[in-house]
């Protein structure tokens, strides 16, 4: 099976612009989770998305916003980007909802000048 | 508010030597405890987990880990560590209704 795949790969933007990350699961997989990393705070959570529905989300400002798709498919959208959202956002996905195990994918990198 | 703390930022070993990684979390409900490792240029991925039952568990590549109830602890260990075990390992607590928290992750260096 192919795995989580994200699009796209690096991102450059300026303050105040807005950008669509998307995550393609694994097949079969109904659960898309999403993560901000940054050197030195790990993993933030961001939201979950499972069949089409925010299950979860965590502590970010309402600038940061996601959906999810009838074939799971997920995109992540900013908005009014600042430079501390410079970061590797991460996508996992799961068979199931959470906790179910997260396979993860290698990230979009995201600067923001 | 769910918390996880790794309290070893950076680790160096000698090929041989023994693991010990420290997580300890923070939640009054049941929890469900992950290791991921990320080797170099490579995706994160499980190590091991617990959900219930046997509190000392087995992952990949010879790496266990025991589930101290009355501690809050999942500390991951393996007996000797090989130079490919350099990663950086993060510990992850999520609760039943799909909360995640992550550590902020140990790098460990292992020096051939």
């Amino acid at each position: 099976k192919a795995g989580v795949t994200q699009t796209p790969r690096y991102l450059i933007k300026t303050r105040g612009q807005q950008v669509t990350l998307s995550c393609s699961p694994i097949s079969g997989h109904r659960s898309v989770s999403w993560y901000q990393q940054t050197p030195g705070q790990g993993l933030q959570f961001l939201f979950e998305y499972f069949s089409e529905t925010q299950r979860n989300k965590g502590n970010f400002p309402g600038r940061f916003s996601g959906r999810q798709f009838s074939n799971s498919r997920s995109e992540m959208n900013v908005s009014t980007l600042e430079l501390g959202d410079s970061a590797l956002y991460l996508c996992a996905s799961s068979p199931d909802r959470a906790p179910d195990t997260q396979y993860f994918g290698p990230g979009t990198r995201l600067t923001v000048l | 508010a769910q918390s996880v703390s790794q309290h070893n930022h950076h680790v160096i070993l000698s090929e041989a030597a023994s693991l010990e990684l420290g997580c300890n979390y923070s939640y009054g409900g049941t929890v469900n405890l992950f290791w991921y490792v990320q080797y170099p240029g490579q995706h994160l991925q499980l190590l091991l987990k617990y959900f219930s039952g046997d509190p000392l568990v087995k992952g990949i590549k010879g790496f266990e880990a025991e589930f101290i109830k009355s501690k809050f602890s999942f500390n991951l260990r393996k007996p000797s560590v090989q130079w490919s075990d350099t990663a950086e390992y993060f510990c992850a607590v999520i609760t039943n209704a799909g909360k995640s928290t992550f550590g902020d992750g140990t790098t460990l260096t292992v020096k051939p």
